[in-house]
């Protein structure tokens, strides 16, 4: 079974500080890994997918993620933080012999940037 | 380039009423579709799924239904709603060249 977990509910940042969103997934195998914006009463957003290759996967506005088989993580970072980066933020999980190609979500972290 | 449609944005329907919201995806062909229901505006859940027409797989047990009739036509339904089916309820499809899933604006009920 494929699960993830976002251990924060909340992240607050100054305005033009780093930023960093936890990630942390369970999977057999080798797994598909994304991220997704969320902007109030809106659909989801692709920011970024990891496939394979380079650990560190760049996205859309600036953010990327690394990922760390070794610690099963995939945190989403972002060098410089935009008040407009203020949304809720999912990661999600897909293993390769998924039939159904079915994401299983995190609970979702809520990104406040400050100015 | 593809886009996908979910209407209405809004609705509100009083308990016991029927329910159909409607995805339909442009400028793709057999996609995977999904329903999805987010609950107090945080975690996801997947409530159904179709890699093609008439083929619907359920992932949760519940009060609602889904249907494909068409290939790029993926309808959510229910005969007799209850408080509980409120929500924010998601279409997505998934393009198999980017390994992506893609979803739609939203549909958000209210059963009262």
């Amino acid at each position: 079974a494929q699960s993830v977990a976002q251990p924060e509910d909340q992240v607050n940042v100054a305005e033009g500080n780093p930023l960093t969103v936890k990630c942390t997934y369970s999977v057999s195998g080798n797994p598909y890994l994304f991220w997704y914006v969320q902007y109030p009463n809106r659909g989801l957003q692709f920011l970024l997918k990891y496939i394979t290759g380079d650990n560190l996967v760049k996205g859309s506005y600036g953010f990327e993620a690394e990922f760390n088989k070794s610690q099963t993580s995939f945190h989403l970072k972002k060098p410089s933080a935009l008040v407009s980066d203020s949304a809720l933020y999912f990661c999600a999980v897909r293993e390769r012999n998924n039939a159904g190609n079915m994401l299983t979500f995190g609970g979702g972290t809520r990104l406040m940037v400050k100015p | 380039s593809q886009t996908i449609h979910q209407w209405p944005a809004t609705l509100v329907q009083p308990v016991g009423s029927p329910l159909s919201l409607e995805c339909t995806v442009e400028g793709t062909s057999n996609p995977n579709l999904y329903w999805y229901r987010q609950a107090a505006g945080r975690g996801l859940q997947l409530l159904f799924y179709s890699v093609g027409i008439g083929q619907i797989s359920s992932e949760v047990p519940q009060n609602l239904s889904a249907s494909r009739p068409q290939d790029r036509q993926f309808i959510l339904s229910s005969k007799k709603l209850l408080l509980s089916d409120s929500g924010f309820y998601l279409c997505a499809w998934r393009s198999l060249a980017k390994n992506i899933q893609y979803f739609g604006a939203g549909t958000r009920l209210s059963v009262l």
